[in-house]
């Protein structure tokens, strides 16, 4: 199966919202209510921030919102602070016991 | 909880094989609430999932993956260990043990802090 495709970049200004893609496929994404998403600081792990397309572990701020819509589905970080600057990756059950990523979205708080 | 983290080579051959530990702290490993993984992301690209293995020894392997891979478990060690064969230049990544709550990493809980392993020729 191929990657999940994410737009390389996105940027937002302080205290605004910005919104990150991840189109897959009806063999994943859209097949599933499993994508989840991570946020990874330079050199760092990454870190869950959702799962289950919705869902957040305890602790991540509810800045951080996700949502999903046919094979594509979105994060959104609202009220952005300098420490969201990050990349974020997505991923989804892709059927038969198989995960995949997609490439990973740099952001910029400007 | 659980604390992992990554040990093994930071350079090897093409064409050789790469072994790598992942010891692990805390007992939801072995009790079975977590599974263990290896997740690797090349340079340039996004993450990978390798495979995963549960405390019993049941395996779960990346398709594109599987011919070279063999993920085991040392209960008495508290760890998982990563085989992969065939080494190439492709295979340059930093690898993250992991834990998981599902069969496969749908969410990924737990990271260790990752380690650079370089396939020179």
């Amino acid at each position: 199966q191929s990657a999940l495709t994410q737009p390389p970049s996105a940027s937002g200004s302080l205290g605004q919202s910005v919104t990150i893609s991840c189109t897959g496929t009806s063999r994943d994404v859209g097949g599933y209510n499993y994508v989840s998403w991570y946020q990874q600081h330079p050199g760092k792990a990454p870190k869950l921030m959702i799962y289950e397309v919705t869902k957040r572990p305890s602790g991540v701020p509810d800045r951080f919102s996700g949502s999903k819509s046919a094979n594509t589905a979105s994060l959104t970080v609202s009220g952005l602070q300098a420490e969201d600057e990050a990349e974020y990756h997505c991923s989804s059950y892709g059927g038969s016991n198989n995960v995949i990523f997609g490439g990973g979205t740099n952001l910029t708080v400007l | 909880q659980l604390h992992l983290q990554e040990s093994g080579p930071g350079l090897v051959k093409s064409s050789e094989t790469l072994s790598l530990t992942c010891p692990v702290s805390g007992d939801s490993f072995i009790s079975g609430t977590y599974y263990g993984a290896l997740i690797r992301r090349p340079p340039g690209k996004g993450l990978e999932w390798i495979g995963s293995v549960y405390h019993s020894g049941t395996t779960y392997y990346n398709p594109s993956l599987r011919s070279r891979v063999s993920i085991s478990v040392d209960t008495s060690k508290n760890q998982f260990s990563l085989k992969l064969t065939s080494l190439t230049a492709t295979d340059t990544a930093v690898y993250y043990c992991v834990g998981h709550r599902l069969v496969v990493p749908i969410a990924v809980d737990f990271w260790g802090p990752g380690t650079l392993v370089t396939v020179s020729s």
